[in-house]
């Protein structure tokens, strides 16, 4: 298995509702990554973890919580978004270093209305 | 500290003609490159990546990029353009320090028939 499963595929929310997004990889990757992608713009970084601990938060806002609650499966929760998170979030594992190029998964497309 | 520098935002080819895609990065330490596609709507695909071994790298679908350390480039080009490669570009490079890549604005890519 060489690939990144996410789900859902698309999501709508409402300003006032929780949900979650989940990402799930076999390849035995030990660093596990949540990415934001803006139209037309390239992605960017929010968490990472690594041996399921986090160890980077690029200072996101409070309202998106990752968990990694083994080391295949890494969730997004999100609670309370904005309109101006709606975005492509994108999930990405790679090995304990990044010399061998992440693996990204074909992402969840979120809008907050 | 890293960053990558694409010098062209939008490509436009014959189809069965040469497509080139120019990178110039800057790191402060021996870099990982790598070249990254993402089609309408979907995940990134690593196109390939250079690691400090071989100076000409060939990736899939026919795309190599070459490493020179003089220029700080790392160019992408592909001898004959198909519809099929009409997407959004990026290229990307990690300086090994930490887990964190610095992608390029990224290039759009259109193949005219």
């Amino acid at each position: 298995d060489t690939e990144v499963t996410q789900t859902p595929k698309h999501l709508v929310m409402g300003m006032t509702n929780k949900k979650s997004l989940k990402c799930e990889q076999h390849m035995g990757h030990r660093a596990m990554y949540w990415y934001k992608q803006k139209a037309k713009k390239p992605p960017e970084l929010m968490f990472v973890y690594s041996y399921e601990k986090l160890s980077i938060n690029e200072s996101v806002p409070s309202r998106f919580s990752p968990e990694c609650p083994n080391s295949s499966l890494l969730n997004l929760h999100l609670h309370a978004l904005q309109p101006e998170d709606s975005a492509l979030y994108l999930c990405a594992s790679s090995q304990e270093t990044e010399i061998y190029g992440y693996t990204f998964g074909s992402g969840t497309r979120l809008t907050v209305v | 500290a890293q960053s990558v520098t694409q010098l062209d935002s939008h490509v436009s080819v014959s189809e069965g003609t040469p497509v080139l895609l120019r990178c110039n990065y800057s790191s402060s330490y021996s870099p990982s490159l790598f070249w990254y596609v993402q089609h309408p709507n979907k995940g990134l695909q690593l196109l390939l990546k250079y690691t400090s071994a071989a100076t000409l790298v060939k990736g899939i679908n026919g795309f190599e990029a070459e490493f020179k350390k003089s220029e700080t480039s790392f160019h992408l080009t592909k001898p004959s353009a198909h519809m099929s490669d009409a997407a959004e570009y990026f290229c990307v490079v990690s300086d090994r320090v930490d887990y964190k890549l610095s992608f390029g604005a990224g290039t759009t890519v259109t193949v005219r028939a």
